[in-house]
C-alpha cells in the first residue's frame, strides 16, 4: 500500500496570504496525484489532478506541483471560502487508491 | 447536470447487513468507472471499492474484502454496495464517486461525489 502523508496537520493563515500544503508518498506515484477540498458537512471537491491540472471550474489561485514522492498545493491569495480541509490522493497504484490524512486550513 | 444520490444508510447492529444505492444522472453512466469512498466521523477519506464501466473489473480495500460487494446496473444508472458482517469500524458516511475523464485520458481520481449516506453500526 502506498502511504500518503500530509503536512502540516493544521495550517493557520490570514486571508489574502499564500498557503502552501505538502503531500509525500511512501513511493513514487509519478504525477498521479489529486487534491481535494472538503468543507464541513459537504462531499470533497476535486481541485487538482495529474499533480498540476486544475479541475473544471477551479479558480486559478489554486495550483499544484511536484512529481514522484513530493507534492505541493498552493493557494496564492486566500479567500474566506478557502478555509477547509484538504486531502491528497494517489491513483498511481490503480485502483488501490489511498488518501492523505488531511490538512486543516484555518483562519489566523 | 451530473448528480449522484446515495441512499440506504441507517443504523444496523454488528454482524448485520445493509445495501447502499447510488442513483446517477446527467452523464452516460455506462461509460464511467465508479467507486465507493467512506469517511468515519471526524476522520479522513478511505477508498472502499472500485468497479469498471462494464463490471468486468472489481477491487476492494483489504478492510472490506470478503464482506462487501460492489455492483452496478447500467440500464438503471445505478451503483450498489452490499455490506455484510458489519462491524463498528464500518461506521462512516459512504460516498459514491465518479472517476475523472477528460478528452485525452481517464484518471483514478473523483470529479463528482454524492452527498453521502451515513451508516452506523452499533448495538
Amino acid at each position: 500500500e502506498i502511504v500518503m502523508t500530509q503536512s502540516p496537520a493544521t495550517l493557520s493563515v490570514s486571508p489574502g496570504e499564500r498557503a502552501t500544503l505538502s503531500c509525500r508518498a511512501s513511493q513514487s506515484v509519478s504525477s498521479n496525484l489529486a487534491w481535494y477540498q472538503q468543507k464541513p458537512g459537504q462531499a470533497p471537491r476535486l481541485l487538482i489532478y495529474g499533480a498540476s491540472t486544475r479541475a473544471t471550474g477551479i479558480p486559478a489561485r489554486f495550483s499544484g506541483s511536484g512529481s514522484g514522492t513530493e507534492f505541493t498545493l498552493t493557494i496564492s491569495s486566500l479567500q474566506s471560502e478557502d478555509f477547509a480541509v484538504y486531502y491528497c490522493q494517489q491513483y498511481n497504484n490503480w485502483p488501490l487508491y489511498t488518501f492523505g490524512q488531511g490538512t486543516k486550513l484555518e483562519i489566523k | 447536470e451530473v448528480q449522484l444520490v446515495e441512499s440506504g444508510g441507517g443504523l444496523v447492529q454488528p454482524g448485520g447487513s445493509l445495501r447502499l444505492s447510488c442513483a446517477a444522472s446527467g452523464f452516460t453512466f455506462s461509460s464511467y468507472s465508479m467507486n465507493w469512498v467512506r469517511q468515519a466521523p471526524g476522520k479522513g477519506l478511505e477508498w472502499v471499492s472500485y468497479i469498471s464501466s462494464s463490471s468486468s473489473t472489481i477491487y476492494y480495500a483489504d478492510s472490506v474484502k470478503g464482506r462487501f460487494t460492489i455492483s452496478r446496473d447500467n440500464a438503471k444508472n445505478s451503483l450498489y454496495l452490499q455490506m455484510n458482517s458489519l462491524r463498528a469500524e464500518d461506521t462512516a458516511v459512504y460516498y459514491c464517486a465518479r472517476e475523472t475523464q477528460d478528452s485525452s485520458s481517464w484518471y483514478g481520481c473523483f470529479d463528482y461525489w454524492g452527498q453521502g449516506t451515513l451508516v452506523t453500526v452499533s448495538s
